[in-house]
């Protein structure tokens, strides 16, 4: 099926360092997300947007929704042990109701 | 329920046995989404439910594997005759109606661990 490109794979960081991730797909999308999992659990949603160079931020993540309506990236600013996980973004495509397409996420890792 | 829930959290079982995982979705959510983490990959969609409408099963990889949702609430998924390549978390999400999951996004659960040996 339908995948998105994210990368980085995986990120090792000093804490207080600053990320970026982008997701990258083929066609465009009306509505990007971007989700957290932590070991055991589900995804959990962070930031979501909804129309094209939409900007938007949550405490020290800020997320873009690109002006193709095909890629997205997100920052986080002065990261912390507890941003310790794997970022996924996800897509709603154009004609697919609710469902959602993922990317194949970035694993990040947060050093003292 | 405060938020989705699935059950068993871990499911060891042989090769070629069936299991059934169960997903109860958070009350008043007409939505939800099956979907498969493989090891180190994103996450896999499988099935979507909504409402009365007929599912889209586009995602199922196989016709070993099989979805339904009774009384538009709970649902369980079926492998049948599992295989190796079967091992993966599976999620499970539901999502408001009115809200849609351009609001919100899903709500996931923490999924089942499967692992087929």
């Amino acid at each position: 099926g339908q995948q998105l490109n994210q990368s980085p794979q995986s990120m090792f960081i000093q804490e207080g360092e600053d990320v970026s991730m982008n997701c990258t797909s083929s066609s465009i999308f009306n509505t990007w997300l971007w989700y957290k999992q932590e070991p055991g659990e589900g995804p959990v949603l962070l930031i979501a947007l909804y129309k094209a160079g939409e900007l938007t931020s949550n405490g020290r993540l800020t997320a873009q929704f690109g002006i193709t309506r095909k890629d997205s990236f997100l920052n986080i600013s002065a990261s912390i042990p507890s941003d310790v996980g794997i970022y996924f973004c996800a897509g709603r495509a154009p004609g697919t109701a609710s469902k959602l397409t993922f990317g194949t996420g970035t694993r990040l890792q947060v050093t003292l | 329920g405060a938020g989705v829930s699935q059950s068993p959290s871990n499911k060891v079982t042989e090769k070629g046995k069936d299991v059934e995982l169960r997903c109860d979705p958070i009350s008043g959510h007409t939505a939800l989404y099956w979907y498969r983490q493989s090891l180190g990959q994103g996450l896999e969609f499988l099935i979507y439910f909504q409402g009365n409408s007929a599912p889209d099963k586009s995602g199922l990889p196989s016709d070993r594997f099989s979805a339904e949702r009774t009384g538009g609430s709970v649902s369980t998924l079926t492998i049948q005759r599992t295989q190796q390549e079967d091992s993966a978390v599976y999620l499970c999400a539901s999502s408001h109606p009115a809200r849609e999951v351009t609001e919100y996004g899903y709500t996931f659960g923490s999924g089942t661990r499967l692992t087929v040996v």
